[in-house]
């Protein structure tokens, strides 16, 4: 089976910087993407990583460990409209993408 | 960019009747669609997956005579949740693969489906 964890929600301050981890179990490994969803909306893709180390785009970045079976998004520079859900997603060889339990993140000013 | 679309935005049905939820990629051909369930603070899970020109495949758990799924050209998709139960209440969102970023899907905007 497969299984991807996250914290089911994180705070932080507007300005700040917060870290969204995500710990897998899967069948096979294709890599992790990342999605943002917000409240009512469709999620729109953030970034992949199919090798280890840091993906950069903008103010957010992505991080992964296949040895730790784990990575995690960064953003930095928090702004008010980040508050959303934050999915990391693996893609499961089958053309087919499995969601992880996803993160509801809340920027306070 | 690729851009989906679903319509109807949401829909209010009574129990026991049928519904149908339609999914168009606009700028791009899409040979696989993907349909989703979500509920309420809860993650998406994938119902089936539709091929073009062929049957759907269901997930594990998803009874396929009850949600039926046509893919009748490269740009549309329907679902059709039939003798729908107020427990079939959710979230319903399709994405569609565009074939040229690997495993990066683009999704629609979603459906929300009340059945009372």
């Amino acid at each position: 089976g497969q299984s991807l964890e996250q914290p089911s929600e994180v705070t932080a301050v507007e300005g700040a910087i917060v870290q969204i981890n995500c710990t897998y179990q899967t069948s096979g490994f294709y890599g992790l993407s990342w999605y943002q969803q917000h409240d009512g909306g469709a999620p729109t893709f953030l970034s992949y990583n199919g090798l280890d180390g840091l993906e950069e785009t903008g103010r957010f970045s992505s991080f992964l460990s296949r040895s730790d079976s784990y990575g995690y998004l960064l953003l930095q520079e928090l702004q008010m409209k980040d508050s959303a859900s934050y999915f990391c997603v693996a893609p499961t060889g089958a053309n087919n993408l499995f969601f992880g339990t996803g993160t509801r993140l809340t920027v306070i000013p | 960019g690729a851009v989906v679309s679903q319509h109807p935005s949401w829909v209010i049905c009574k129990s026991g009747t049928s519904v149908k939820i339609e999914c168009r990629s606009l700028d791009f051909q899409a040979t696989t669609m993907f349909w989703y369930r979500q509920f309420p603070k809860q993650s998406l899970m994938l119902m089936a997956t539709s091929n073009e020109g062929s049957k759907a495949t269901y997930e594990q758990g998803v009874e396929k005579d009850k949600f039926l799924i046509n893919h009748a050209s490269l740009t549309l998709s329907t679902l059709t949740v039939t003798s729908a139960h107020p427990e079939d209440s959710s979230f319903y969102i399709c994405s569609a693969d565009t074939g040229t970023t690997a495993d990066t899907q683009y999704f629609g905007p979603g459906t929300r489906l009340t059945v009372l």
